[in-house]
């Protein structure tokens, strides 16, 4: 149990749809993450929130917009997806000081996503 | 983007037997992390270590800090079913974590 929960777990759709990934952290952490992971590859870091701004972006496409409205809560937006876009989609949460390294992350159970 | 190596890719064991794991770099990092990960969940922090040669042990995991901070393992004794998983290594460049491709532990009954 790490306090942070995704949903859904799983998502099908199509390259026209549009859908929306939810995570909610209950850490009280002020940063909050997105990853990507693909199949014998290492976890992509796509989107790094910091007390709701975005600090990161990771040359991500533009069909993956995300959403911060606040510390607690991370949307990624998905439209017009191609099939190697499917991936295990991970959040993760961390308390940063701003002052050193980056602190631990806490992930939730991520969303598989399927690009048909 | 870091050079970040994790060996094996793959390693499949019976239960009761030792094993190591490797995570290498050319780079220096401030600190390391390992995590695991079980089928359908999200990685779940196992250790943080920071200084050179540095041991941690947790229960029957030893993790170990290379003395130039460059490199890390994690050995495993008497591995058990539960084991089983997908353990990422993370490392710190100051900035932000790094995550290797990972090593796959299948522990067999």
């Amino acid at each position: 149990e790490t306090g942070v929960t995704q949903t859904p777990r799983h998502l099908v759709m199509g390259m026209t749809n549009k859908k929306s990934l939810k995570c909610e952290q209950h850490l009280g952490h002020n940063a909050m993450y997105w990853y990507k992971q693909s199949a014998k590859k290492p976890l992509e870091l796509m989107f790094v929130y910091n007390f709701k701004e975005q600090t990161e972006n990771n040359s991500v496409p533009s069909r993956f917009s995300p959403e911060c409205p606040n510390s607690s809560h991370l949307f990624l937006h998905l439209h017009t997806l191609q099939p190697e876009d499917s991936a295990l989609y991970l959040c993760a949460s961390s308390q940063e000081s701003g002052a050193g390294p980056t602190d631990t992350q806490y992930f939730g159970p991520g969303t598989r996503l399927t690009v048909l | 983007t870091q050079l970040l190596e994790q060996s094996p890719q793959f390693l499949s064991i019976q239960e009761g037997e030792n094993l190591t794991v490797y995570c290498n770099s050319s780079s220096v990092f401030s600190s390391l992390q390992w995590y695991r990960q079980e089928p359908g969940e999200g990685p779940v922090l196992l250790v943080t270590v920071v200084t050179g040669g540095e041991v941690k042990k947790l229960k029957r995991l030893t993790f170990q800090f290379g003395d130039a901070r460059k490199d890390s393992s994690l050995h495993i004794t008497a591995a058990q079913t539960g084991d089983t998983g997908l353990y990422l290594c993370a490392p710190n460049t100051g900035n932000q974590f790094y995550f290797g491709t990972g090593t796959s532990l299948t522990v067999i009954p």
